[in-house]
């Protein structure tokens, strides 16, 4: 089946600009995790839904990051005012484990480029 | 707080030289430590999980094991293909809920 999608692959913006960060998850999976990973970097964790409810977002980075899983499938993960140091590779991952007892599986994620 | 450390940052080999990668880990309680592996380009794609110390599972040319401290990563006789970067992580519960936090990884060159 599908793996985990996410678009676009490549986001050039120029700072301050807004931008949105796609992810379709496996079917069904009822853990989505959103990771942000730096050049030559493990990934960082972001945050985490279950289903729509986003049960944490200890790692998001500030104010401007905010995302969302309104019907508990497809998720968005928005950037405002992009800054330089928010380029980077972002991740997405489902589990169908709401505990981790199943591997996380992850997609191909978007390189965000800020100019 | 949970920690992973992985050594060496990057690993250059021949093919058929076998080595090991480290991973040490701190963390409250292991309920799991995981293995990927990171092609460039693409998502981690999932290679083992480990449970308790002692425990051992191998794939193909890899076999992954684990103390209380630390867990390793051995590749025997490596072939190109396995180039890559490998990445350890740590089941956390820190803030809250569950997650994988993860190592800065290893780069495995294998030379032909």
């Amino acid at each position: 089946g599908a793996g985990v999608s996410q678009s676009p692959r490549y986001k050039v913006a120029k700072r301050g600009q807004d931008v949105a960060l796609r992810c379709d998850p496996i079917s069904g999976h009822v853990s989505l995790f959103w990771y942000q990973q730096a050049l030559g970097q493990g990934p960082e964790f972001l945050t985490y839904f279950q289903n729509e409810a986003q049960l944490d977002k200890s790692g998001l980075p500030s104010d401007r990051f905010f995302a969302e899983r309104p019907e508990g499938s497809v998720s968005t993960l928005k950037i405002q005012r992009t800054q330089q140091e928010d380029s980077a590779v972002y991740l997405c991952a489902s589990s169908s484990d709401r505990t981790l007892g199943s591997p996380l599986h992850f997609g191909n994620g978007t390189r965000l480029t800020v100019t | 707080e949970d920690q992973v450390t992985q050594s060496p940052e990057a690993l250059r080999l021949q093919e058929g030289e076998s080595s090991s990668l480290n991973c040490s880990y701190t963390v409250s309680g292991l309920r799991g430590l995981f293995w990927y592996r990171q092609d460039p380009g693409k998502g981690p794609e999932f290679l083992f999980t480990l449970y308790s110390a002692g425990e051992e599972k191998e794939k193909e040319r890899l076999k992954a094991t684990l103390t209380k401290k630390e867990s390793f990563l051995h590749i025997t006789a490596p072939k190109p293909e396995d180039s890559a970067t490998y990445l350890c992580a740590v089941h956390s519960t820190q803030g809250g809920s569950e997650k994988l936090v993860f190592g800065k990884g290893t780069k495995l060159t294998v030379n032909p």
